[in-house]
C-alpha cells in the first residue's frame, strides 16, 4: 500500500467554525508533512513531524494546529480562519525525516479549503 | 538545496514529440537527492524520477530521464514521445534540512 489518503476532499466553511483534515499513511513512514498550495505555485511547508513529534513548523500562524495521534495519522485543526487561507492542503509522508533518499515524498490528493 | 529554480512556466510540445524542462539549484552539500515531481489537473502530486548526486549515471524512468549536471547545478528533465497524459504542472525539488524545497514549476501541454 503506497497510498496516502485524505479526507475530507473539498472543506467549505466559515470564518467562526473550527473543522478539521485528516490524513493517513499505513506505509510504516515516520515523517509526515503537511503544505499548503496556492493555485499555480509550489507547495509551501507549513509543518513536519519527525517519529509523531513535531519538527518543523514554518512559522505559522496559530490558527492552524497540527497533530499527529499516532504514526499513522496526521490532522490539521482549523480555527477562526481568514479567506485568504482558501487553498489545496496537501499531506505527504516519507520513510524517515532526514538524509537520503528518505526525502521522497508520497503525497495525498489534497483538501480544498474554502474559508467563506 | 537552498535554492530551486525553473525558469519556464509554461511548454508546449505536440503529441509524440521530446520535451525538456529546464532546473537549476544551488546548495552547499557535496552529497544531496534531487526529484522531479508531477501534478496533473487532478492534483495528486506524484513522483516521476529521482537522482543521487554521487552518481554519475542520469537516472531513467521509461520515457522519462534527467541530464544531471553537478558542476553546472542544473538538473533537467526529459520526456520522450509526449503522451497527453504527461499534461501537468512539474516541479523540480532538491533535499534541505528535512524538507524538500521546491522550484515554482513548469506548465507543460500537449498538443495533439
Amino acid at each position: 500500500d503506497t497510498e496516502v489518503t485524505q479526507t475530507p476532499k473539498h472543506l467549505v466553511m466559515g470564518m467562526t467554525n473550527k473543522k478539521s483534515l485528516k490524513c493517513e499513511q499505513h506505509m510504516g513512514h515516520r515523517a509526515m508533512y503537511w503544505y499548503k498550495q496556492k493555485a499555480k505555485k509550489p507547495p509551501e511547508l507549513m509543518f513536519v513531524y519527525s517519529y509523531e513529534k513535531l519538527s518543523i513548523n514554518e512559522s505559522v500562524p496559530s490558527r492552524f494546529s497540527p497533530e499527529c495521534p499516532n504514526s499513522s495519522l496526521l490532522n490539521l485543526h482549523l480555527h477562526a480562519l481568514q479567506p485568504e487561507d482558501s487553498a489545496l492542503y496537501l499531506c505527504a509522508s516519507s520513510p524517515h525525516p532526514s538524509s537520503g533518499s528518505s526525502y521522497e515524498q508520497y503525497f495525498g490528493p489534497g483538501t480544498r479549503l474554502t474559508v467563506t | 538545496a537552498q535554492t530551486v529554480t525553473q525558469s519556464q512556466p509554461e511548454m508546449s510540445v505536440q503529441e509524440a514529440e521530446t520535451v525538456t524542462l529546464s532546473c537549476t539549484y544551488d546548495t552547499s552539500e557535496s552529497d544531496y537527492y534531487l526529484f522531479w515531481y508531477k501534478q496533473p489537473p487532478s492534483r495528486q502530486m506524484i513522483l516521476v524520477i529521482r537522482q543521487e548526486a554521487y552518481k554519475q549515471q542520469n537516472a531513467t524512468e521509461n520515457r522519462f530521464s534527467v541530464n544531471f549536471q553537478k558542476a553546472a547545478k542544473s538538473f533537467s528533465l526529459k520526456i520522450s514521445d509526449s503522451q497527453l497524459g504527461d499534461a501537468a504542472m512539474y516541479f523540480c525539488a532538491g533535499e534541505g534540512a528535512q524538507k524538500l524545497v521546491f522550484g515554482q514549476g513548469t506548465r507543460l501541454t500537449i498538443n495533439p
